[in-house]
């Protein structure tokens, strides 16, 4: 079956500091890879995705890159913000159904 | 605005009782999904409908049903037999097999008084 692992939080940076969120994946077929993202109080945004491998995802910073030899599609910020503070989501599709990781919470302090 | 509704934001539910949680999109999308979220455990995936008056069982179906009777609508109903319903759902939506953006509602929460 279509799964996907996550690192576990929580995470606690300071405002600049580097991020990554490792992901990675077991699918039949040849998922889309994405990110999601839920701040406080709110529903799941589309942070970015990528449909195929090598495809890069970037979106408000943040960049993924589709990996299919080490089946990864880790998320990458250079600079977090207060503002980046949420719960990250990695998600892979296949045909209708999308699968989602545990999801990683992310906090930033000024 | 287009977009995905879910109502109520807050449901309480008594024991042996069933609940409905309200999931309306006019994005005219022909798949919808509902996903229940657990602390710790992501999303999983409770039914989908590709299309009107279809609809499939996902991950943890057992305890729930849904309908999809209008293209715009996909209510699910929490029955007694789901033994631990608190949780916070959420409902999706896709222009269908193409489509590889899922839009979300803001979500319900549930919990057993």
């Amino acid at each position: 079956g279509n799964s996907v692992t996550q690192m576990e939080g929580p995470v606690t940076l300071s405002e600049e500091a580097f991020l990554t969120i490792n992901c990675t994946y077991t699918a039949t077929g040849y998922p889309s890879l994405f990110w999601y993202v839920q701040y406080p109080g709110e529903g799941l945004q589309l942070l970015l995705k990528a449909t195929k491998a090598d495809d890069k995802g970037s979106n408000k910073g943040f960049e993924a890159t589709y990996r299919k030899e080490t089946t990864s599609f880790h998320l990458e910020k250079g600079s977090v913000q207060v503002s980046d503070s949420a719960v990250y989501f990695c998600a892979l599709r296949v045909d209708y159904k999308l699968s989602f990781g545990a999801g990683t919470t992310v906090t930033v302090r000024a | 605005d287009g977009g995905i509704t879910q109502s109520p934001k807050y449901l309480f539910r008594k024991e042996g009782q069933n609940v409905t949680l309200s999931c309306e999109q006019n994005l005219n999308h022909d798949a919808m999904y509902w996903y229940r979220q657990d602390p710790g455990q992501g999303l999983r995936l409770i039914y989908y409908s590709q299309i009107v008056n279809d609809f499939q069982k996902g991950d943890i179906a057992e305890g729930y049903s849904v309908s999809r009777e209008k293209k715009e609508s996909f209510p699910l109903t929490v029955t007694s037999a789901q033994k631990n319903p608190t949780a916070f759902y959420l409902c999706a939506s896709s222009t269908g097999t193409a489509s590889e953006k899922l839009f979300f509602g803001s979500g319900t929460q549930l919990s057993v008084l």
